[in-house]
């Protein structure tokens, strides 16, 4: 596609409920990112995917949280037993080999109620 | 472990007015250094980069150079308009392409027509 496109854009859950975030990069793009933005704390990083090697996690904040990419292409990104502290957006970013800058997509604001 | 510190916001600027956001950053070896916008309601764009010290990045009229011996990347702009009102986000890269960022807080700033 022509940019990197999130679904969904708004998703509200119960406290406990699980929820699945969905990213699909840019197509070509090797790399794919996923970051947490919440107010007032800046953008987190949370999970890196580069081809076949195995991902970087080294942001998840906690073993509720997990992210899976298949065939180099759509990723999903699964909290289960979801907080209040979760409620934040969730941003995907893809790039190209080589290249030094992200193509972000708009994101899905997630509530946690 | 790797950091960006930008100065606090928000910033209001009468349109035409000469823009400065600071930003300092703290990293092992040598990072690649960028400047992310998110204008309002829209996802994150990069505006600018610098790979190595000296390099000056520019785009749209902004410029930012990268000081090695200052640990510097402040973005500059010489006469801001009312379209430049976004939130801007300075990161960093310390292992070269296709790698994790490290953002700052990022800073808020409204022009006045």
């Amino acid at each position: 596609g022509a940019g990197v496109s999130q679904s969904p854009s708004n998703k509200v859950t119960e406290k406990g409920k699980d929820v699945e975030l969905r990213c699909d990069p840019i197509s070509g793009h090797t790399a794919l990112y996923w970051y947490r933005q919440s107010l007032g704390q800046g953008l987190e990083f949370l999970i890196y995917f580069q081809g076949n090697s195995a991902p970087d996690k080294s942001g998840l904040p906690s073993d509720r949280f997990s992210a899976e990419r298949t065939g180099g292409s759509v990723s999903t990104l699964t909290i289960q037993r979801t907080q209040q502290e979760d409620s934040a957006v969730y941003l995907c970013a893809s790039s190209s080999w080589g290249d030094y800058g992200y193509t972000f997509g708009s994101g899905t604001r997630l509530t946690v109620v | 472990g790797d950091s960006v510190t930008q100065m606090e916001g928000p910033v209001t600027l009468s349109e035409e007015a000469f823009l400065t956001i600071n930003c300092t950053y703290t990293a092992t070896g040598y990072p690649s250094l960028f400047w992310y916008v998110q204008y309002p309601g829209e996802g994150l764009q990069l505006l600018l980069k610098a790979t190595k010290a000296d390099d000056k990045g520019s785009n749209k009229g902004f410029e930012a150079t990268y000081r090695k011996e200052t640990t510097s990347f402040h973005l500059e702009k010489g006469s801001v308009q009312v379209s430049d009102s976004a939130v801007y986000f300075c990161a960093l890269s310390d292992t070269g392409a296709n790698s994790k960022l490290t953002f700052g807080k990022g800073i808020t700033l409204s022009v006045r027509p």
